[in-house]
C-alpha cells in the first residue's frame, strides 16, 4: 500500500529565506506527483503537477523535484514572504488497475513565514 | 481554469438529518471526488464517480451515500447525520486517470 511521508511536519523561517519541503513515498509505480497549499479554513490550490516521467517543474518561485526511483520530491521555495504560510501537501497517483486513479496524500508540512 | 464549486462553505445540521453537500466543475472532467479531512488524519476517501450515475466506494463510505446524475455535478449524502460526521468535506475533479485534481474551496459541516 502506497504511503506518502512529509518532513518537517512544521516549519519556521524568517522573510527572504529559501526553503525545501520534503515528501517520499514508498511505491515508485505512480503516474504523477502533485504539490497543493491550504490556507486554514479553505481547499486545496494546486501548485504544481510532475508527471512520471519528468524530473521538476517550475512555476513562479516554486520548483518541485521528482526522484521516482528513490521515491523523493521536494519543493523549493525561493525567497519566502508571510503570504507563503500555509500548509503543503504532495499527493501521488498511483498506478493500479482500478476505475480511477485516486491521489495518495501525505500529512502535510505546516510553514510560517515570519517577518 | 477549471472552477470546482461547493455550494456551502459552513453548514450547521442537527443529529439525524438528512444532510446533501453539493459540487459542481465547469470542465467536462470524468472524475469526481469526495474526501473528508480531519485534524490528525488528514485527507481520507469517501467515494468517487468516474462517469455519469458510476461510483464506487473509497476508504471510509460508512454513513454516506453519493449522487452523479450529470456529469458536472456530484452530491454527497449523508443519510442521517451524526456529530462524528463534523468534518471537511472537500470535492475534487480530474479530467482521468493521469491527470492532476482540482479541488473546491470546501464545506465545514458542523452536526450538532
Amino acid at each position: 500500500k502506497q504511503e506518502v511521508t512529509q518532513i518537517p511536519a512544521a516549519l519556521s523561517v524568517p522573510e527572504g529565506e529559501n526553503l525545501v519541503l520534503n515528501c517520499s513515498f514508498t511505491d515508485s509505480a505512480i503516474y504523477n506527483l502533485q504539490w497543493f497549499r491550504q490556507d486554514p479554513g479553505k481547499g486545496l490550490t494546486s501548485l504544481l503537477l510532475i508527471q512520471s516521467s519528468q524530473r521538476e517543474q517550475t512555476s513562479g518561485r516554486l520548483n518541485a523535484s521528482l526522484d521516482k526511483s528513490s521515491g523523493r520530491s521536494t519543493l523549493y521555495i525561493a525567497a519566502s514572504q508571510p503570504g507563503d504560510s500555509a500548509t503543503y501537501l504532495c499527493a501521488v497517483a498511483p498506478i493500479n488497475t482500478g476505475t480511477a486513479s485516486k491521489l495518495t496524500f501525505g500529512t502535510g508540512t505546516r510553514l510560517q513565514v515570519t517577518l | 481554469d477549471v472552477k470546482v464549486t461547493q455550494s456551502s462553505r459552513y453548514l450547521v445540521k442537527r443529529t439525524g438529518e438528512k444532510v446533501f453537500l453539493e459540487c459542481v466543475q465547469d470542465m467536462d472532467h470524468e472524475n469526481m471526488f469526495w474526501y473528508r479531512q480531519d485534524p490528525g488524519l488528514g485527507l481520507r476517501l469517501i467515494y468517487f464517480s468516474y462517469d455519469v450515475k458510476m461510483k464506487e466506494k473509497g476508504d471510509i463510505p460508512e454513513g454516506y451515500s453519493v449522487s452523479r446524475e450529470k456529469k458536472e455535478r456530484f452530491s454527497l449524502i449523508l443519510e442521517s447525520a451524526s456529530t462524528n460526521q463534523t468534518s471537511m468535506y472537500l470535492c475534487a475533479s480530474s479530467p482521468g486517470t493521469g491527470y492532476g485534481y482540482t479541488f473546491g474551496s470546501g464545506t465545514r459541516l458542523t452536526v450538532v
